[in-house]
């Protein structure tokens, strides 16, 4: 099993391009999860998933989309990049119920500079 | 509003010795906590976790302590060892007992460094 990865590991974009980050998890874990980790922040819920289908808004949606076309897919796109959204990404992924509850298994990140 | 809240950046202790990490959280809706550990350049990985109706919870070194009444919780490492240096998150869950439709989101403190010398 690969657990939860992440492509790519790596984006330098400028100001105003767009990008998607894919998530891919092979658990067949019903919830996914993006977050953006900043200094000093911890890690803060953009928006999340709950079933193919399905996104839903977290703490810090704004400038992104989401996408879950396929159960096992968690899809994180950019429209028009701005240097506030220089960070470290994290997709997770989590059963829907189980012990222990709400464990949720992260991906290796994806650091983004956006000059 | 900072939610969850860990208010030391870092922790720096000799090998051996205990490491005592804390968290404390304002929104008493949370009914779930867990600790998270983070290692450079990779994800954060699940540590331990404890629901509600427990004030403790062990796991081999790692012990955790919830103190309802005071919304404060605490990891304790016995005996730190050096490759326990990582970054630490305490993160929180509502719904467990309540149900509803939290779906399992997480709020996640700032983290502690830290930091086990040999």
């Amino acid at each position: 099993n690969a657990g939860v990865t992440q492509t790519p590991k790596f984006r330098v974009l400028k100001t105003g391009q767009s990008m998607t980050l894919l998530c891919a998890q092979d658990m067949n874990h019903e919830y996914m999860y993006w977050y953006r980790q900043d200094p000093g922040m911890g890690l803060r819920l953009i928006h999340y998933s709950v079933g193919e289908g399905t996104t839903a808004k977290g703490e810090v949606p704004d400038g992104y989309n989401v996408s879950r076309l396929k159960k096992q897919n968690f899809l994180l796109g950019l429209e028009s990049a701005a240097p506030s959204q220089t960070s470290v990404y994290f997709c997770a992924s989590s059963y829907s119920t189980g012990d222990p509850y709400n464990e949720q298994f992260f991906g290796p990140g994806t650091r983004l500079t956006v000059l | 509003d900072q939610q969850v809240k860990q208010n030391s950046p870092s922790l720096s202790v000799q090998e051996g010795r205990i490491s005592i990490l804390n968290c404390d959280y304002t929104n008493s809706m949370f009914d779930y906590f867990l600790w998270y550990k983070k290692y450079p350049a990779e994800g954060p990985t699940f540590l331990i976790s404890i629901s509600s109706i427990k004030d403790k919870n062990e796991d081999g070194r790692f012990t955790v302590f919830l103190n309802k009444s005071a919304k404060h919780l605490s990891l304790h490492i016995v005996p730190s060892q050096p490759g326990d240096s990582a970054v630490y998150f305490c993160a929180a869950s509502e719904g467990l007992y309540a149900g509803g439709t939290s779906y399992g989101k997480l709020t996640f403190g700032q983290g502690t460094i830290l930091t086990v010398h040999p």
